[in-house]
Formats: C-alpha cells, sequence, structure tokens
C-alpha cells in the first residue's frame, strides 16, 4: 500500500537554528499538509498545499515556516529560526483530488529544540 | 469554526470484550466527513475509519464501527472483541466537505487514551 514517508523521524537542534523536514507524498496525490502534535496535546493543522502555492494556513503558521515542492516528489517544511516550542512531532499528509479523499499521514518528524 | 470534542481522556478494556470511544463535534455546516485515526507508541497517524454525514449507514471495518447520530452531532467508535494492539490514541476528527474550502483540513479531538488489560 501506497505510504507518505518522512525524513528525519527525530532531529534535536539548538535554538535559533533552521530546520528542513522532509516529506515524500503518495505519488498520485495533488494536496498537502503539515500538521503539529506537540507532546500531550491534539494534533494542529499548519498548511496546505495545491497547485505549488499555500491553499489554506493555520494561525501557528507563522513568517518562521514556510513549505515548498522543490522537485516532482518532495514536500518539505522549513522552520527559519527555532524556539523551544516549536518541539513537536510534525507529520506530512496528502490526498487525492476530490472532496471525498482520505487524508494519509506519515509516521511523523519528532523535532526537539534545545 | 468547528470544534471536535473526546470528553473519555483515558478509557480501559479487557482483551475480547467491547469499548466504546465517544465523540461530539460542533458545526453548522450540513456536507461533511468524520475520521477516527489510531496513534500508537510509534505515534504514526493510521486511519481507523471514515463516515460521510450524508449516509445513514454507519461505517464499519471489522472489528470497528461507529454510531453516527447525526441530529446530535456524535459520533462515536466501537471497538468489539478488543485486541492487545488495539491499545493506543484514538482521535475523532472533523473535515469539512465544503468545496470552496478546498483544503478540507482535519479539525481533531484531544484524544482517548485506550489500554487493553490482557
Amino acid at each position: 500500500e501506497p505510504e507518505v514517508t518522512q525524513t528525519p523521524s527525530h532531529q534535536v537542534t539548538q535554538m535559533g537554528q533552521e530546520v528542513i523536514l522532509r516529506c515524500v507524498p503518495i505519488s498520485n496525490h495533488l494536496y498537502f499538509y503539515w500538521y503539529r502534535q506537540i507532546l500531550g496535546q491534539k494534533v494542529e493543522f499548519l498548511v496546505s498545499f495545491y497547485n505549488n502555492e499555500i491553499s489554506e494556513k493555520s494561525e501557528i503558521f507563522d513568517d518562521q515556516f514556510s513549505v515548498e515542492r522543490p522537485d516532482g516528489s518532495n514536500f518539505t517544511l522549513k522552520i527559519r529560526s527555532t524556539k523551544l516550542e516549536d518541539s513537536a512531532m510534525y507529520f506530512c499528509a496528502s490526498r487525492q483530488t476530490g472532496s471525498g479523499n482520505t487524508i494519509y499521514f506519515g509516521e511523523g518528524s519528532w523535532l526537539t529544540v534545545v | 469554526a468547528q470544534t471536535v470534542t473526546q470528553s473519555q481522556p483515558e478509557m480501559s478494556v479487557q482483551e475480547a470484550e467491547t469499548v466504546t470511544l465517544s465523540c461530539t463535534y460542533d458545526t453548522s455546516e450540513s456536507d461533511y466527513y468524520l475520521f477516527w485515526y489510531k496513534q500508537p507508541p510509534s505515534r504514526q497517524m493510521i486511519l481507523v475509519i471514515r463516515q460521510e454525514a450524508y449516509k445513514q449507514q454507519n461505517a464499519t471495518e471489522n472489528r470497528f464501527s461507529v454510531n453516527f447520530q447525526k441530529a446530535a452531532k456524535s459520533f462515536s467508535l466501537k471497538i468489539s472483541d478488543s485486541q492487545l494492539g488495539d491499545a493506543a490514541m484514538y482521535f475523532c476528527a472533523y473535515r469539512s466537505g465544503d468545496t470552496l474550502a478546498g483544503s478540507y483540513q482535519l479539525t481533531f479531538g484531544k484524544g482517548t487514551k485506550l489500554s487493553v488489560i490482557p
């Protein structure tokens, strides 16, 4: 069964450093997402991406965050200058077009900012 | 804005028994989708079951079924013949069916931690 894959599975970074989280969505999917889950809290929507542009973003997704689809397969989330409160599990997800289609999640990238 | 409420932070069930996890939601929309995702200790988010709001029939996937009460805005998950591998955090999620919105982002509840007792 096709999967969303994410790298790295775990990254530790110093406060103020830039971090790039990478995702390979399912190949025939056209909508891509990033979600965040702070330890012990619920999963929160960050951003959605379609047709090479952001289609929707949450209040969490401020100027420190950016997303990119640099080639035909990868979808990245960049955090420009990490803060302690950015420590969380970051989930990439994707789905096909059509309103009925389910969103499939990757295994997550656990980011620890120290 | 839509909200999803899971009122049971933790639940436990004996192996082979049945357990029901509760979820309520608030929306003014008539077209939407509801999901249950499972998050085991590995923290991967795994789709368990989905329900389209326009369908009156409750969704079923093997040992997992839902009780969808649209008027009451309730969407509970029933796990039959519970197995040790069912132990996980379970998240209820809502998604708009409005095509104008486009992105169809998910709104999650806070989750219910299910323990299975051997």
